[in-house]
């Protein structure tokens, strides 16, 4: 596809699931994000990955989060054992690096919702 | 650390007013900064950044290292620029490169 792909849509789990979100960046970008937006809170960062490897995973929110990515390609960011606090819409990105000042191009999300 | 501070939740105005929509960061070295829009049911998207010190869509934006600010502005806004705003900085350098941050964004709402 020409833009960054995210599935699914939307996704609705019972509180106590675990959950898979998936990111397909744009073929030859080497960088990825995942962010979540929620009311109020803006865009929370939340990891982000050079390749395969994750610089900085500070802004995981607990460690139910965890996030890999394989073959520099397709990531996917999973949260465990879900709480309604975790409801969002969750955000990927991807970018070719070349220096600092390249754009970032966004996927649709994934809207979560825990019950 | 590097942290973008968009002090303004909301940001109503007229058509035809100027609009201004405040960005200050935090960061030790030297920043790259954008400013991304999302408009109704759209993907996030880049408006501008910097380096390029471009008008997109009547808009502009200065960095300023002194005040470490990089407001947006638009002389004349119109309906069609309603939509939520982010500020967003990126790592040039040390541990932090290459990390993209955002502000809180944004919500610019132009009256008719």
């Amino acid at each position: 596809g020409a833009g960054v792909s995210q599935s699914p849509s939307n996704k609705v789990t019972e509180k106590g699931k675990d959950v898979e979100l998936r990111c397909d960046p744009i073929s030859g970008h080497t960088a990825l994000y995942w962010y979540r937006q929620s009311l109020g809170q803006g865009l929370e960062f939340l990891i982000y990955f050079q390749g395969n490897s994750a610089p900085d995973k500070s802004g995981l929110p607990s460690d139910r989060f965890s996030a890999e990515r394989t073959g520099g390609s397709v990531s996917t960011l999973t949260i465990q054992r879900t709480q309604q606090e975790d409801s969002a819409v969750y955000l990927c990105a991807s970018s070719f690096r070349q220096g600092a000042n390249t754009e970032a191009f966004f996927g649709q999300g994934t809207r979560l919702t825990v019950v | 650390a590097q942290r973008v501070t968009q002090p303004e939740k909301l940001l109503s105005v007229f058509k035809g007013a100027p609009v201004e929509l405040k960005c200050n960061y935090s960061y030790s070295g030297s920043p790259e900064l954008f400013w991304y829009v999302q408009y109704s049911r759209q993907r996030l998207q880049l408006l501008l950044r910097h380096i390029s010190r471009e008008s997109i869509k009547g808009f502009t934006a200065d960095l300023n290292k002194g005040e470490t600010s990089f407001h947006l502005k638009k002389p004349f806004a119109q309906e069609e620029d309603s939509a939520m705003y982010y500020c967003a900085l990126i790592g040039a350098g040390g541990t932090s490169y290459g990390k993209l941050t955002f502000g809180q964004g944004t919500i610019l709402t132009v009256h008719p």
